[in-house]
């Protein structure tokens, strides 16, 4: 039972566009969320987080919205840079000395 | 920075084979894990250790074992490679933060291990 999901395998987008992906979970206990991005050949790389107690997290060009209601939540990249294409995992995770749940990914390519 | 090392980038075994993975990280980290990366499937949790010599499994522990033997060092052991075992296995460490596990994991670049 995938408690995270990311149900969009692949995106695309054009350079300086918005890329919005996008992250499902069902389970309520979740209280710290994340973003990594992984190119190939290389482990992942902690990119964004953000607490249940917000709505909302930025970090430049990246922005991390959550909607704790809906159980959802979503990493927004303004303006989209091919440096950007890679595979982004949403994780979760109750906190304390759990552990992260990651999602299956998803592949962006920022097309120049 | 944080640099979590895996010995191999690459890794060709035969079906029955016992198979060491090893890792190490320099940051003093408390906690280690593993995990492995499938297509579709995303990463899954093998096992993680948060001291020394402490183990606990995670989603996927079944023919697995590790080995925390310093605090610097986590080994996965395949007892008998079986070719489900054919993935990417990633390493990553993490501290604690205000006495709370830090849910920011360092990577290592991965072991693709092929068991043929």
């Amino acid at each position: 039972d995938q408690q995270v999901k990311q149900n969009s395998p692949s995106l695309s987008v054009q350079e300086g566009r918005i890329s919005i992906l996008n992250c499902d979970y069902t389970n309520s206990m979740f209280d710290y969320f994340l973003w990594y991005k992984k190119y190939p050949a290389e482990g992942p790389t902690f990119l964004i987080s953000i607490s249940s107690i917000k709505d909302k997290n930025e970090d430049g060009r990246f922005t991390v919205f959550l909607n704790k209601s809906a159980k959802h939540l979503s990493l927004h990249i303004v303006p989209s840079q091919p440096g950007d294409s890679a595979v982004y995992f949403c994780a979760a995770t109750p906190g304390g000395y759990q552990k992260v749940t990651f999602g299956i990914g998803t592949k962006l390519q920022v097309i120049p | 920075d944080v640099k979590v090392t895996q010995s191999s980038r690459y890794l060709v075994k035969r079906t029955g084979e016992k198979v060491f993975l090893e890792c190490v990280q320099d940051m003093d980290h408390e906690n280690m894990f593993w995990y492995r990366q499938d297509p579709g499937l995303g990463l899954r949790l093998i096992y993680f250790s948060y001291d020394v010599k402490m183990k606990e499994k995670g989603d996927i522990p079944e023919g697995y074992s590790v080995s925390r033997e310093k605090k610097e060092r986590f080994s996965l052991i395949l007892e008998s490679a079986s070719t489900n075992q054919t993935s990417m296995y990633l390493c990553a460490s993490s501290s604690y933060e205000n006495r709370v596990l830090s849910e920011k994991l360092f990577f290592g670049s991965g072991t693709q291990l092929s068991v043929l």
